[in-house]
């Protein structure tokens, strides 16, 4: 398996627009999970979806960010509007059994000017 | 709530010497306890896990780290560093039972010095 795969790697959008990140988790991994990190706050989760089920969105920081995922082979993160303060990295990770190791992938780095 | 605790921002340790990355968790049920190595401009990749079995667990590139429940600690040591091991980890809990999910620590950045 290619790992979980992650789309665009970079981003740069300017302040307003919509952004919109892609990810293909492993196949047959249950578990979704997105993250940001940044210098100041480290690694936040911010959605985790069980079988294609949002479980928690508790993490999201507010209305303009929403998270979906039609199948088990793809989920999308938006951000719409964007603001620089939305500027980070990206991730998304799978994992085929509750309690175990997520699986990364590379990220995608956000720029809002 | 489960939570994880690494202490300080950095280490910096020199070529061939101990390394140990301190990790504190708390949680409400017995957990499963991680570590994770980035590189730079790289996603997170496992380093180790520990599920409840053997206390003692090895992972890749020589660490391994010890679950101390007492202590609630699970800290990551490698006999003699290498300068490939400059890098950042983390130290990640979550909790046994259904829909568990990862909580990270703030990481550690390792540097090696020659």
């Amino acid at each position: 398996d290619a790992g979980v795969i992650q789309s665009p790697r970079h981003e740069v959008t300017e302040m307003g627009q919509e952004v919109t990140l892609r990810c293909k988790p492993i196949s047959g991994h249950d578990y979704l999970f997105w993250y940001r990190q940044t210098m100041m706050r480290g690694l936040e989760l911010l959605i985790y979806f069980n079988n294609n089920v949002p479980i928690d969105d508790s993490g999201m920081p507010e209305d303009r960010f929403s998270a979906k995922m039609p199948n088990a082979s793809f989920s999308t993160l938006k951000i719409q509007p964007s603001e620089p303060r939305d500027s980070a990295v990206y991730f998304c990770a799978s994992s085929f059994r509750e309690g175990g190791e997520a699986f990364f992938g590379q990220g995608t780095r956000l720029t809002v000017v | 709530a489960q939570s994880v605790t690494q202490l300080g921002s950095h280490v910096s340790v020199s070529e061939g010497a101990l390394v140990l990355l301190r990790c504190n968790y708390s949680s409400s049920v017995p957990p499963y306890l991680f570590w994770y190595v980035q590189y730079p401009n790289q996603g997170l990749q496992l380093l180790l896990k520990y599920t409840s079995a053997a206390t003692l667990v090895k992972g890749i590139n020589g660490f391994e780290a010890e679950f101390k429940k007492s202590e609630t600690s699970f800290h990551l040591t490698k006999p003699s560093a290498h300068m490939s091991d400059a890098a950042e980890y983390f130290c990640a809990v979550s909790e046994s039972g259904a829909n568990s999910k990862l909580t990270f620590g703030k990481g550690i950045t390792l540097s090696v010095r020659p």
